[in-house]
């Protein structure tokens, strides 16, 4: 049974450090992963999705990667600013119908 | 409005009541889901639909009712509540469900059962 992991659980760094938010998976058999983003009280907004073939998706300071034969997987956050306050979500399909089982997430504090 | 709506978006009932939450997508997504999120257990699948009329269970299923006679709406029923479906509820929807889309998620339902 897929499981996912995220470390740590929270996360405080002060305004401009970069940053890296782990996930892992116990099967390497996966199709995709996905990163999301959740604010206080509010859904999940997706961020990446890394192919199984891919090594890592870029978008804007966000940069994930992908290393299926370890079960792992990092989302690089530069320069990060107040407004990447958030809980993080890591996720992968165990099959190819998109049914997703989520990792416990990451909440990021980006201190001014 | 365009996207994913769920309503009610706060819900306080009584232990036995049935309560129904609602979720409608504007896109003609095929595939939509409901996950409940707790504290300790992050997100976890209720029940999914690949399209009208197609459902099946997810993780966990037990005291849920699910139906989807449109592809725009799917409906969520807790047929008699219970302490422990006190949870926030997400539905989400995806184009395909399959190898390269992402699912969309709407704002979630607050449940409380007293």
């Amino acid at each position: 049974k897929q499981e996912v992991t995220q470390i740590p659980a929270a996360l405080s760094v002060p305004e401009g450090e970069n940053l890296v938010l782990n996930c892992s998976f116990t099967d390497s058999a996966i199709y995709n992963l996905q990163w999301f983003r959740q604010d206080p009280g509010k859904g999940l907004t997706s961020l990446l999705l890394i192919q199984s073939s891919q090594r890592e998706q870029t978008s804007g300071r966000l940069n994930a990667s992908l290393d299926k034969s370890s079960g792992r997987s990092t989302l690089y956050i530069a320069a990060s600013q107040p407004g990447d306050s958030a809980t993080y979500l890591c996720a992968v399909p165990p099959s190819n119908t998109g049914k997703l089982i989520f990792g416990q997430g990451t909440t990021l504090q980006v201190k001014p | 409005d365009a996207g994913i709506t769920q309503s009610p978006r706060y819900k306080i009932t009584e232990t036995g009541r049935q309560v129904t939450l609602m979720c409608h997508q504007t896109w003609s997504h095929s595939y939509m889901f409901w996950y409940r999120q707790d504290l300790g257990h992050g997100l976890r699948l209720i029940y999914y639909s690949a399209a009208a009329d197609i459902t099946d269970k997810g993780e966990v299923p037990d005291g849920y009712v699910v139906s989807r006679s449109k592809t725009e709406n799917f409906p969520l029923t807790l047929e008699s509540a219970t302490r422990s479906q006190t949870s926030v509820y997400f539905c989400a929807s995806s184009e395909s469900g399959g190898l390269t889309d992402t699912q969309y998620f709407g704002p979630g339902t607050r449940l409380t059962v007293l």
